[in-house]
């Protein structure tokens, strides 16, 4: 059964790098018919997008935040990472990974998400 | 980038039809038929219930339908039921593999 699941600290300093990593089971990550895809939702607010790779390391990202975003892809662990630099508390939310249909460019999959917390 | 606009909150009795709209921009919902709608309940992952507007992937009711009108898609949930209770989120693609949503609705069953 194909699942998508999230893993990293749970807890990150002000100012240094969040990273989670999404592992994907039950399919390839190379498959060509999908984006993988971050998106995060601080408490109590709305959902937010925050980028996609192909499984050939292309990259978008949603513009707000700017060059503080990273995502990567290792097709030999079918994972796919997020690097968040300098953070602050407004990066304090649940991060989510998901698998994008690339045609339908609909998200048909979603991991159970993780909180991550930025402390001072 | 902006986010879309939904409505923070909708509400609807039992058996009742609600609509949830989304407003976007010429950028965005009003140029692309990618609109897609998320259910999400408390402490739950997001799960789809609408995708390219209108259509509805398997094992989701037909009381869910989606619609769209120039820079506004619409999300009608017919014959509410308490479980229908949830947040809504909206989104749509926004070009170059880009992805914007909407900032959600609360719907309530009263």
């Amino acid at each position: 059964q194909l699942q998508l699941q999230e893993s990293g600290p749970g807890l990150v300093k002000n100012s240094e790098a969040l990273s989670l990593t999404c592992t994907v089971s039950g399919d390839s990550i190379s498959s060509g018919d999908y984006f993988w895809d971050w998106i995060r939702q601080p408490p109590g607010n709305g959902l937010e997008w925050i980028g996609t790779i192909y499984y050939t390391g292309t990259t978008y990202y949603n513009p707000s935040l700017g060059s503080r975003v990273t995502i990567s892809v290792d097709t030999s662990k079918s994972q796919f990472s997020l690097n968040l630099s300098s953070v602050t508390a407004a990066d304090t939310a649940v991060y989510y990974c998901a698998r994008r249909t690339r045609t339908g460019r609909y998200l048909g999959l979603w991991g159970r998400g993780t909180l991550v917390t930025v402390s001072s | 980038q902006s986010a879309l606009t939904q409505p923070p909150s909708a509400s609807g009795s039992p058996g009742q039809s609600v609509t949830i709209s989304c407003t976007g921009t010429s950028s965005d919902v009003g140029v692309y038929n990618y609109v897609s709608w998320y259910q999400q309940h408390p402490g739950k992952a997001p799960k789809l219930i609408i995708y390219e507007v209108s259509k509805r992937p398997s094992g989701v009711p037909d009381r869910f339908s989606g619609s769209k009108s120039a820079n506004t898609a619409s999300l009608t949930v017919s014959g509410l039921q308490a479980e229908d209770e949830a947040d809504y989120y909206c989104t749509s693609y926004a070009g170059t593999n880009k992805l914007v949503f909407g900032g959600g609705t609360k719907l309530t069953v009263l």
